[in-house]
């Protein structure tokens, strides 16, 4: 699986939109771009994926850019229960007994009221 | 709305001592999976298994072993519990089209 890196923490503004990027230069032609959050004390949380199209669910938006070679992850508009670490993963999708994850330290991100 | 449920939040126990995690999940998955998360190390897979009898080791098994005998849980076992294995244990399961892994709430495991 390619590389990811994020920034080590962010703070947004409740009910503004919270942009967090992810850099994967290193990202092959048949990888997606996979986001998930957590929560203080809670398990991992599946947000949202994309291989080169925007993306948009009722979670968030994931902006790819052209080259693929980085991404945005926007909650339009952020709220308290919104901070978390947010980790930003590249793999190949649809694996079966081999889609481990592998989740690096992420960006946590502070909503402050 | 619980998909993956994992026996204890929270749980201490003594070095030496044998200890079981279990993990349930309601989604009929075939492929299950533990991990370890610690700061610093981020997330690491323990052991997997993607059917009912079968398992494979993942990045880090020495000191634990699994059981699946049934396909709906997953049960880890640390056969002699040490320090080094205090951690939080999140298990996971994902079915077809495996993209969304869903996760347990996770047990944080203290051994003394």
């Amino acid at each position: 699986d390619a590389k990811t890196t994020q920034p080590t923490s962010m703070d947004c503004a409740e009910g503004r939109a919270a942009n967090l990027p992810c850099n994967h230069s290193t990202i092959s032609g048949n990888e997606y771009v996979y986001w998930y959050r957590q929560i203080h004390s809670q398990g991992p949380q599946y947000i949202i994926h994309g291989l080169k199209n925007n993306e948009t669910n009722e979670m968030a938006s994931l902006i790819i850019t052209e080259d693929r070679k980085s991404s945005t992850l926007i909650l339009p508009h952020a709220t308290l229960r919104d901070t978390a670490v947010y980790y930003c993963i590249v793999r190949v999708a649809g694996e079966t007994s081999g889609s481990r994850l592998t989740f690096g330290e992420g960006t946590q991100l502070t909503v402050n009221p | 709305d619980v998909k993956v449920t994992q026996s204890s939040r929270y749980l201490v126990k003594r070095t030496g001592e044998k200890v079981f995690l279990e993990c349930v999940q309601d989604m009929d998955h075939e492929n299950m999976f533990w991990y370890r998360q610690d700061p610093g190390l981020g997330l690491r897979l323990i052991y997997f298994s993607y059917d009912v009898k079968m398992k494979e080791k993942g990045d880090i098994p020495e000191g634990y072993s699994v059981s699946r005998e049934k396909k709906e849980r997953f049960s880890l076992i640390l056969e002699s519990a040490s320090t080094n294995q205090t951690s939080m244990y999140l298990c996971a399961s994902v079915g077809p089209p495996y993209n969304e892994q869903f996760f347990g709430p996770g047990t944080r495991l203290t051994v003394l």
